[in-house]
């Protein structure tokens, strides 16, 4: 089985522009995380989507949105970027997204805002 | 807020040393995960652990979630050059339903040869 595909690989980006970041989920699962990585704050859940529908979000302002597709492909966009949102997006696939399931996750989007 | 600690933050031993890892919050979890992450890759989940006072053993990597399940270890005997990375625990909080983990601050190991 292919793993979780993420494009593009980097991006850069200068702040006020809006941004779309693309993942594609193991084949047959159904759920769809992002996380944002960064150094100082480590990773932290944005938000989550289960048939398209997003069940579960994290502390992140309303600058930060997501959907997911009727294929479990899923994409987020940040909009009026700012020099904080320079970070590593992760997205994490896993069957149905239970509680303890395992989560793949892929290699990543590193997104700079300069 | 950061729920969860890691404890050390960086660690740079020799080959054949062992090491502890410990995370650590105030919070019940339902579940604790261990990933190791590669530069430039994702995490990559090493073991999940439900039960309180639960131990599992992967090679050379041993994980313990604590009794109250508020903490768990990890624990790697004589450590290799490939067991370098940013290991990372992570906790599933009861009544979340979907899945919403909440990762610890990090552990980055450095083995030499």
């Amino acid at each position: 089985k292919a793993g979780v595909t993420q494009t593009p690989r980097y991006l850069i980006k200068t702040r006020g522009q809006q941004v779309t970041l693309s993942c594609s989920p193991i084949s047959g699962h159904r759920s769809v995380s992002w996380y944002q990585q960064t150094p100082g704050q480590g990773l932290q859940f944005l938000f989550e989507y289960f048939s398209e529908t997003q069940r579960n979000k994290g502390n992140f302002p309303g600058r930060f949105s997501g959907r997911q597709f009727s294929n479990s492909r899923s994409e987020m966009n940040v909009s009026t970027l700012e020099l904080g949102d320079s970070a590593l997006y992760l997205c994490a696939s896993s069957p149905h997204g239970g509680t303890n399931e395992k989560l793949f996750f892929g290699s990543g989007t590193q997104l700079s805002v300069l | 807020t950061q729920l969860l600690e890691q404890s050390p933050q960086f660690l740079s031993i020799q080959e054949g040393e062992n090491l502890t890892v410990y995370c650590n919050s105030s919070s019940v979890f339902s579940s604790l995960q261990w990933y190791r992450q590669e530069p430039g890759e994702g995490p990559v989940l090493l073991v999940t652990v439900v039960t309180g006072g639960e131990v599992k053993k992967l090679k050379r990597l041993t994980f313990q979630f604590g009794d109250a399940r508020k903490d768990s270890s990890l624990h790697i005997t004589a450590a290799q050059p490939g067991d370098t990375g940013l290991y990372l625990c992570a906790g599933a909080k009861r009544g979340t339903g979907f899945q919403k983990l909440v990762f610890g601050t990090g552990t980055r190991l450095l083995v030499s040869p």
